[in-house]
């Protein structure tokens, strides 16, 4: 079946590098879309950007100059990658898989609570 | 981007009917999606292309609307339905969601 698990650091202090890994198994990263969203404490979802099953990029305008996606596709992984981190980037990250690019999330990890904080 | 907007809160007696909006500031067609989401977990897909019921979810749930106005309805809520719900547009970029709607149960 269909799974993904967000893995990182709990804990990330101001200014410095978040990384996080997805890692997917029950379908191919060359066959469908992988996403990001994020959710700080108590609060909205915010879509952060996609890599594509072609190995296309897309990402949202805010996050954009801070905001790298990847993936080792040998490993069934995605990478996100986000620099110069404040405190308002706490929240829990997810990965998500579409359904063929059509823009709904059925699968979705368990998700990752990331808090930054000295 | 598109926002959408929804109210932030409802309570309601269990066996009773809601219905929960999502105003959109742009038209997005049919492509909005509605999530369900419990205290410590993911989002859960409940509605799809505004009226499409997911799978495995139970047929209480409908969706309704298109361009920039849309519903949730649960008919009847259960207590179990206590949770937050959310839209979610894909038919403009960036995908985005609506701040949530937070369902108590009197």
């Amino acid at each position: 079946q269909v799974q993904l698990k967000e893995s990182g650091p709990g804990l990330v202090q101001p200014s410095q590098t978040l990384s996080l890994t997805c890692t997917v198994s029950g379908f191919s990263l060359t066959s469908y879309n992988v996403h990001w969203i994020r959710q700080p404490p108590g609060k909205g979802l915010e879509w952060m950007g996609r890599m594509r099953y072609n190995g296309d990029t897309s990402y949202n305008s805010p996050l954009k100059s801070r905001l790298s996606i990847s993936r080792d596709t040998s490993k069934n992984q995605v990478f996100l990658k986000m620099n110069s981190l404040q405190t308002d980037d706490t929240g829990t990250y997810y990965c998500t898989r579409d359904v063929s690019g059509s823009g709904w999330f059925v699968y979705w990890g368990q998700g990752t609570l990331v808090t930054v904080s000295s | 981007d598109t926002v959408l907007i929804q109210s932030p809160a409802l309570a309601v007696s269990p066996g009773e009917r809601v219905s929960i909006s999502c105003r959109a500031s742009e038209g997005v067609n049919s492509y909005m999606h509605w999530y369900q989401q419990k205290p410590g977990q993911q989002p859960k897909l409940l509605i799809y292309k505004a009226s499409n019921l997911a799978s495995g979810v139970p047929a209480r749930f409908s969706g309704s609307g298109s361009g920039t106005d849309f519903t949730l309805t649960i008919d009847p809520v259960e207590a179990d339905d206590t949770a937050t719900y959310f839209c979610q547009q894909s038919w403009n970029d960036p995908r985005t969601f609506g701040g949530g709607t937070k369902l108590e149960l009197k």
